[in-house]
């Protein structure tokens, strides 16, 4: 398994730009998440998925839309970027059936400045 | 999701045992305690995670009191490679399965 892939890994935007930062993971988790992390502090919840077509807002999601269209597959989109959206962006997934939670694995990262 | 109270940073001798406390006093009875650490840039690494018993897996202990206000994470033989933040956090089983994280706790072992 491959896990939890995220692209692309760098990205530079001017800003006022948009793009879609992409998040796969081949583990069948029904659960998926997106955080970003600003330097020297804990990551912050943007949105996350408990399945496919449901999504919902976390702690900090202006700025950005989700969708999840697949289990694989959720990807974060940035319409107008903004300086203030420069940080690095992770994806997570995890595993829950009947309440219980299991354990959520994280991506790579997106690195991500807006100039 | 009850906050959590962590030191800023530790050191710790290669070969030592590694105690990194966190205290979360208003912790609800249905919140769990979960370990995460994040070694430099990287993702965050799940630990362990635990609701009122102390448990035990190949990566650590946890250690969690009676009163469940405060838990110890033990990692019994600290490796180098084991120098990362490390995040203690109050998580429900009910809402999703979101996780709120804190500063973190900074572990630098020393050879």
């Amino acid at each position: 398994n491959a896990g939890v892939t995220q692209t692309p890994k760098f990205r530079i935007l001017k800003i006022g730009q948009s793009m879609t930062l992409q998040c796969t993971q081949d583990m069948n988790h029904n659960y998926m998440y997106w955080y970003r992390q600003d330097p020297g502090m804990g990551l912050k919840l943007i949105y996350y998925s408990v399945g496919a077509g449901i999504t919902d807002k976390g702690e900090v999601p202006n700025g950005y839309n989700v969708s999840r269209s697949t289990t694989e597959d959720f990807p974060l989109r940035l319409e107008l970027a903004a300086p203030s959206q420069t940080s690095v962006y992770f994806c997570a997934s995890s595993y829950s059936s009947q309440g219980a939670r299991y354990e959520q694995y994280f991506g790579p990262g997106t690195r991500l400045t807006v100039t | 999701d009850a906050k959590t109270t962590q030191p800023p940073s530790m050191d710790c001798a290669e070969g030592r045992a590694a105690n990194l406390p966190c205290n979360h006093s208003t912790i609800s009875g249905n919140e769990y305690v979960y370990w995460y650490r994040q070694i430099h840039s990287q993702g965050p690494q799940y630990i362990i995670h635990g609701l009122k018993n102390n448990e035990t897996n190949e990566m650590a202990s946890l250690i969690i009191t009676e009163d469940r206000k405060s838990s110890t994470l033990i990692l019994p033989h600290a490796t180098l490679r084991d120098t990362a933040v490390y995040y203690c956090i109050a998580c429900s089983h009910n809402q999703g399965g979101k996780l709120i994280f804190g500063q973190g706790t900074e572990l630098s072992v020393k050879p």
